[in-house]
């Protein structure tokens, strides 16, 4: 069965910095990745998503992710955030089966400081 | 297009009440999906449709739950009778297809508060 680990459930940064979020996946066959994105008081949104081809997907707002399949990993970044990139962030995973679900994480707090 | 909307934004019940919660997917998508969003737990997946038919449901909690789409612009989420342990945001989204590469757009949610 497919998972998703986000290893951090909060990150704070000072606005205009660099930033990471972690994501690391666990399937035994060829998955979809996704991140999406929950600002206060709304549903989440599609930031990008990789389903085959380049390794490195970008996405809005500025948002990238690299697609690491000997880590299992796939993690988001932004070279330089805003104030308004404060939000949950959630990391998600298919396996790529016709019709399989999306399995989500728990979710990384992105609080961008001044 | 205004997106999917559901209603309503807040609910406020007592314990052992009736409770149905609402969606509107986007017109022209074929697939629904039901999701509840806890501290605990996180974002799980309860229910999903294709072309109003219920596809899986293995992430209803118990019989309590129940979900129905009677036709392609109309979905409930039922919970009878409720509980407090129920009290979450809970979220529809819809796609064009139920394949795992389509995008899912989401509502704004409806947080239930169970007293």
């Amino acid at each position: 069965a497919q998972s998703v680990t986000q290893l951090d459930s909060q990150v704070p940064v000072f606005e205009e910095a660099p930033v990471e979020l972690r994501c690391n996946y666990s399937s035994s066959v060829s998955v979809y990745l996704f991140w999406y994105v929950q600002y206060p008081n709304q549903g989440l949104q599609l930031l990008l998503k990789y389903l085959s081809g380049s390794t490195l997907v970008k996405g809005i707002n500025g948002f990238e992710a690299e697609f690491n399949k000997s880590q299992t990993s796939f993690h988001l970044r932004k070279p330089s955030v805003h104030i308004s990139d404060t939000a949950e962030y959630f990391c998600a995973v298919s396996e790529g089966s016709s019709g399989d679900k999306l399995t989500f994480g728990t979710g990384t707090r992105l609080a961008v400081r001044p | 297009d205004a997106g999917v909307i559901q209603s309503p934004r807040h609910e406020v019940t007592e314990m052992g009440q009736e409770v149905t919660l609402r969606c509107k997917p986007i017109s022209g998508h074929n697939s629904l999906f039901w999701y509840r969003q806890t501290m605990m737990r996180g974002l799980e997946l309860l229910i999903y449709f294709n072309n109003n038919v219920p596809i899986d449901d293995s992430g209803m909690p118990e019989d309590r739950f129940s979900a129905k789409m009677p036709n392609a612009s109309f979905s409930t989420l039922k919970i009878q009778p409720s509980e407090p342990r129920d009290s979450a945001v809970y979220f529809c989204a819809s796609s064009l297809t139920w394949l795992a590469d389509n995008e899912q757009f989401f509502g704004p949610g409806t947080r239930l508060t169970v007293l």
